[in-house]
């Protein structure tokens, strides 16, 4: 078993509409990140935490510690946030990383 | 503020062959260095970690080695390349503290 599961794997959208993808970890951490890799290859850092929730334009993770479950939501989607997301946990100086959701938003 | 370079971006290797990847980190000192593996249609492998000069753990048994020369050159070799080593390398980098990752531009190898 993962130490990082996400769902769903792969998800299509109409552009505009509200978008969840869900991580849920087995190990004890001190920070979980939301990561977006596009088609090239790069990869960006979205966000970092630890605990609550962040936003950042039309993003928004949220993590809560107790049930061990962070999601990342994309509200207004647009075909330029196409990307994999990539949920990465840090437990004890190490990163274990989810093997991603492929979004894809239509026009 | 903080780059951090990898070359070659794109390398076509025969089987056999030596490698050699490396990644380097501007802007900042002591950061913590990671090299990652990415086969086509799965999620990162962690393959070595440093957190300082000299300093390298490993994470899974391979024929890849790594070496940190300097605080911010971390480069990643094999001496005879398999065709399982084929994959996107990415490298990355944290400060010791908060560890927000930041990843490198990768090296997509293919091994022929």
């Amino acid at each position: 078993k993962n130490e990082v599961e996400q769902s769903p794997q792969n998800l299509t959208a109409q552009e505009g509409e509200f978008i969840t993808i869900n991580c849920s970890y087995s190990v004890g951490i001190s920070a979980l990140h939301w990561l977006q890799q596009h088609p090239g290859g790069g990869i960006v850092s979205l966000f970092m935490l630890s605990s609550g929730k962040k936003k950042h334009g039309r993003l928004i993770a949220t993590i809560n510690i107790q049930e061990k479950h962070s999601s990342l939501h994309i509200t207004a989607s647009h075909p330029r946030d196409s990307a994999v997301y990539i949920c990465a946990v840090l437990s004890f100086n190490q990163f274990y990383f989810g093997t991603g959701t492929s979004l894809t938003v239509i026009p | 503020s903080q780059t951090i370079h990898q070359w070659p971006a794109t390398l076509v290797q025969p089987v056999g062959s030596p490698l050699s990847l490396e990644c380097t980190v501007e802007g900042t000192s002591n950061p913590n260095l990671y090299w990652y593996r990415q086969a086509a249609g799965r999620g990162l492998q962690l393959l070595f970690y440093s957190v300082g000069i000299g300093q390298i753990s490993s994470e899974v048994p391979q024929n890849l080695s790594a070496s940190r020369p300097q605080d911010r050159q971390f480069i990643l070799s094999s001496k005879k390349l398999l065709l399982s080593d084929s994959g996107f390398y990415l490298c990355a980098w944290t400060r010791q503290r908060p560890y927000e990752q930041y990843f490198g531009p990768g090296t997509r190898l293919t091994v022929t």
